[in-house]
């Protein structure tokens, strides 16, 4: 079995621009989650996706959306980046929730 | 305040040598618990993980962990470290709470010396 894909895996932006990232989970998997990872603040969570559905979501401004489609695959979209958005950004699938597994992440740089 | 803490930031062990990571969490219900590694660069591996059952559990290449409730832990242990295992260890929570967000310690850092 394939596992969780992402794209694109490197990234770089400036100021103000948006983005976004795509995710595409293990099959059969209909749950997608997302983290963020920096230096300063580790690992958090982003939101999680359930059937097309947001099922819970982090603390991260409303600059961060996500999306889920009918196969599963989602995207995470960040809008008006600023410096402190560059970071290492996982996906995860699960069947249900529980047992994660990650992608390779997308490397995203803000200048 | 809910959180899992890894009180060490970077080990060294030399290899051969058995290798013990700490994980403490603070949750009132027993969570779901979780060991994951990362490589420079790279995503997050799942080593292992403890739902319910028995408190002493396998995972791959080699690791294992055990869950103790009176001491809130979740240590992660390998009775004979590789040069290959150098790398980032996170311990993490899914709080069971009926969200599936994982909450990730701080992460411990191991270096291998030959």
């Amino acid at each position: 079995k394939a596992g969780v894909t992402q794209t694109p895996r490197y990234l770089i932006k400036t100021r103000g621009q948006q983005v976004t990232l795509s995710c595409s989970p293990i099959s059969g998997h209909r749950s997608v989650s997302w983290y963020q990872q920096t230096p300063g603040q580790g690992l958090q969570f982003l939101f999680e996706y359930f059937s097309e559905t947001q099922r819970n979501k982090g603390n991260f401004p409303g600059r961060f959306s996500g999306r889920q489609f009918s196969n599963s695959r989602s995207e995470m979209n960040v809008s008006t980046l600023e410096l402190g958005d560059s970071a290492l950004y996982l996906c995860a699938s699960s069947l249900r929730g529980e047992e994660q597994f990650f992608g390779p992440g997308t490397r995203l740089t803000v200048l | 305040a809910q959180s899992v803490t890894q009180p060490d930031i970077h080990i060294t062990v030399s290899e051969g040598a058995s290798l013990e990571l700490r994980c403490n969490y603070s949750y009132g219900a027993t969570p779901y618990l979780f060991w994951y590694v990362q490589s420079p660069g790279q995503g997050l591996q799942l080593l292992l993980k403890y739902f319910s059952g028995d408190t002493l559990v396998q995972g791959i290449k080699g690791f294992e962990a055990e869950f103790k409730r009176s001491q809130s832990s979740f240590n992660l242990r390998k009775p004979s470290v590789h040069w290959s295992d150098a790398a980032e260890y996170f311990c993490a929570v899914v709080p069971g709470d009926s969200s599936y967000k994982l909450i990730f310690g701080s992460g411990t850092r191991l270096l291998v010396r030959p």
